[in-house]
């Protein structure tokens, strides 16, 4: 079956450094996404890993590795703003998401 | 209006009635999608279309049924509302031509079936 697996929740400090793991099982793997969702709001977008390896977006860098079938996203410098739930998704072989239930990150301060 | 909207905001509707949810996108993407997120649960598929004029089941359609006459409207119905149909509702679209299948979401709909 698919499968997609991450904590449930974290709590890390303000300007510390934070690792979001996520492990996948799907049916084919066409990439994976990163999405982080605020309370009460929708998700959007955050990054995609293809390759294995990092990708390195501002304080938000995500990583990949595809024998593994695991990802992460890592969080630097965090800022009470960056509390928020962030979602891993893999894509399967029929272009469809397959999403994890989300990792709620508690930033204090 | 830019990107895609939903209607209504939120809704409390009696069991058994007839519901649409809207979903209006103009960024002219092909794929439009409808999911509903549950407390500790992920994203569900419900139904998806990867073009107009055309859609597929997801994971969790039993109960709601979509159509796609053209490229902006992919609305969502509920034909017989259940108490296990409250949920938050997401559309969202992307485009099946880009780089990759980034998709992105509706502010939501927030569904209570009484």
């Amino acid at each position: 079956g698919q499968n997609i697996d991450q904590p449930t929740e974290m709590t890390a400090t303000e300007g510390a450094i934070v690792q979001i793991n996520c492990t996948y099982q799907t049916s084919g793997f066409n990439g994976l996404f990163w999405y982080q969702q605020h309370a009460g709001e929708a998700p959007t977008f955050l990054s995609y890993n293809v390759l294995d390896g990092l990708e390195e977006k501002g304080r938000f860098s995500s990583f990949l590795s595809r024998s593994k079938g695991y990802s992460y996203l890592l969080l630097k410098e965090l800022q009470m703003k960056d509390s928020a739930s962030y979602l891993c998704a893999a894509e399967d072989s029929n272009y469809q998401l397959i999403w994890g239930a989300g990792t709620k990150l508690i930033i204090k301060p | 209006i830019a990107g895609i909207t939903q209607a209504p905001t939120s809704q409390i509707l009696a069991a058994g009635r007839r519901m649409t949810l809207r979903c209006t996108q103009d960024m002219r993407h092909n794929a439009m999608y409808w999911y509903r997120q549950d407390l500790g649960l992920g994203l569900r598929l419900i139904h998806y279309s990867n073009t107009a004029g055309t859609t597929g089941k997801g994971e969790v359609p039993d109960g709601y049924s979509v159509s796609r006459a053209n490229t902006d409207d992919f609305p969502l119905t509920l034909a017989s509302a259940v108490p296990s149909q409250t949920s938050v509702y997401f559309c969202a679209s992307s485009d099946l031509a880009g780089d990759y299948n980034e998709q992105f979401f509706g502010p939501g709909t927030r569904l209570t079936v009484l």
